[in-house]
């Protein structure tokens, strides 16, 4: 079936190290793929996505390259901040048009920065 | 604010007792979700609406769960005869659907505690 799979945390960086989240996916269709971040005691924030072969979503610093040959969605930044320390969850969703809907999730990734 | 909302925030019952929850999407949105989350996990996928329709149900939403949205605008979902199982935060996200690449808005969530 459908699904994703992230890489387990926690994952725990020095201010300005570089940052990568493994996800690699299974799908059955043409998913378009997602980064969710969670702040601490803040709802799900959609942080960049990419939904076709060879696309780059970016957004804040963070990056994230479609992969299909490897199935692969991995989220990476440069330079982390201690503002950055979050729970990420990637996401797929199956599909084209009127038959997108659900989104599968990963079981999140808590990243923690210190100064 | 023009995002999306949901009440209560937190509610607790007791084992038996039966619970509704409101969303409110974003205005322009025709596509409304549910998804669980419980504490370490992804959200997973409870059901989806395209206006007033109901689209799709997970097999996570037994005969004591249903869902409605019924002018197509806010949505509720009641849980009936909640069991300690059903503890978990329960997400609505909204979306344009096709029109923005599927890209889910998700609110602050309900934690549901069952004592």
């Amino acid at each position: 079936g459908d699904s994703v799979t992230q890489m387990e945390g926690p994952v725990t960086l020095s201010e300005e190290a570089f940052l990568t989240i493994n996800c690699t996916y299974t799908a059955t269709g043409y998913p378009s793929l997602f980064w969710y971040v969670q702040y601490p005691g803040e709802g799900l924030q959609l942080l960049l996505k990419a939904t076709k072969a060879d696309d780059k979503g970016s957004n804040k610093g963070f990056e994230a390259t479609y992969r299909k040959e490897t199935t692969s969605f991995h989220l990476e930044k440069g330079s982390v901040q201690v503002s950055d320390s979050a729970v990420y969850f990637c996401a797929l969703s199956i599909g084209r048009g009127s038959t997108l809907g659900r989104l599968y999730f990963g079981r999140g990734t808590q990243l923690t920065v210190w100064p | 604010d023009t995002g999306v909302s949901q009440n209560p925030r937190h509610k607790i019952t007791k084992r038996g007792q039966n619970v509704t929850f409101r969303c409110d999407p974003i205005s322009e949105h025709n596509r409304l979700y549910w998804y669980r989350q419980t504490l370490g996990q992804g959200p997973e996928f409870l059901t989806y609406f395209q206006n007033e329709a109901q689209l799709e149900k997970s097999r996570l939403l037994s005969d004591r769960f249903s869902a409605e949205r019924p002018k197509g605008s806010f949505s509720t979902l009641e849980i009936q005869r909640t069991e300690q199982g059903d503890s978990a935060m329960y997400l609505c996200a909204s979306s344009l659907g096709a029109d923005n690449g599927n890209e889910q808005y998700f609110g602050p969530g309900t934690r549901l505690t069952v004592t």
